[in-house]
């Protein structure tokens, strides 16, 4: 499974538009990459998933270039209940899935 | 459908105790999985189901732990003589065979004292 590698903390205002880019330069051809949002004491809850190039839902955008070694989740107009863990996984659909430590996102009023 | 249930929320027991956590999916859900999460840390995969057919284990997963999904329905999580190194979240999650998602449940938190 590929290894990811994503920063352990963000800081952001309520509002603004937050990008928490991933690498994972092993990705294979059958991987997806996959985000997760976790909250304190709750489990991890799935944000968006792609393949290659963009995916957009009512939550957040999905940026994956041609080679596919990295990856860009897009939060647009953080509130301050976004503030929470972001997790970036890389691996197929059918397989469990492998966590890193995520990304530490703190949203400020 | 509410979600992944487990029980219980928290759990406290002295070292060398068993404990049995549960665990019940989303109903038509067949593929369950156990995972463990320490402070600070993404959560670690124990262990999953298919239907009633347990297909991986992880090496984390020592002779201390078992796991079993009767029926194919709910699942149990049972540790055997704890140790204070079993302290943890212990996360399930369900999803349909061929979903890119998995529906997590908010956990048991262990604590061994």
């Amino acid at each position: 499974l590929a290894k990811t590698t994503q920063p352990i903390s963000m800081d952001s205002y309520e509002g603004q538009e937050v990008n928490i880019t991933c690498s994972h330069n092993n990705i294979a051809t059958n991987d997806y990459i996959t985000w997760y949002q976790q909250f304190p004491s709750q489990g991890p809850r799935f944000i968006i998933q792609g393949y290659k190039t963009k995916v957009t839902n009512e939550v957040a955008s999905l940026f994956i270039p041609a080679d596919r070694k990295s990856s860009t989740l897009s939060l647009p107009r953080v509130s301050l209940s976004d503030t929470a863990v972001y997790y970036c996984l890389v691996g197929p659909n059918t397989d469990k899935l492998i966590f890193g430590t995520g990304t530490r996102l703190q949203v400020f009023p | 459908d509410t979600g992944v249930s487990q029980n219980p929320r928290h759990k406290i027991t002295k070292r060398g105790q068993n404990v049995t956590f549960r665990c019940d999916p989303i109903s038509e859900h067949n593929r369950l999985y156990w995972y463990r999460q320490t402070l600070g840390q993404g959560p670690e995969f124990l262990t999953y189901f298919q239907n009633e057919a347990q297909l991986e284990k992880s090496r984390l997963l020592s002779d201390r732990f078992s796991a079993e999904r009767p029926k194919g329905s709910f699942s149990t999580l049972e540790i055997q003589r704890t140790e204070q190194g079993d302290s943890a979240m212990y996360l399930c999650a369900s999803s349909p065979g061929t979903a890119v998602w998995r529906d997590f449940g908010s956990g048991t938190q262990l604590s061994v004292l």
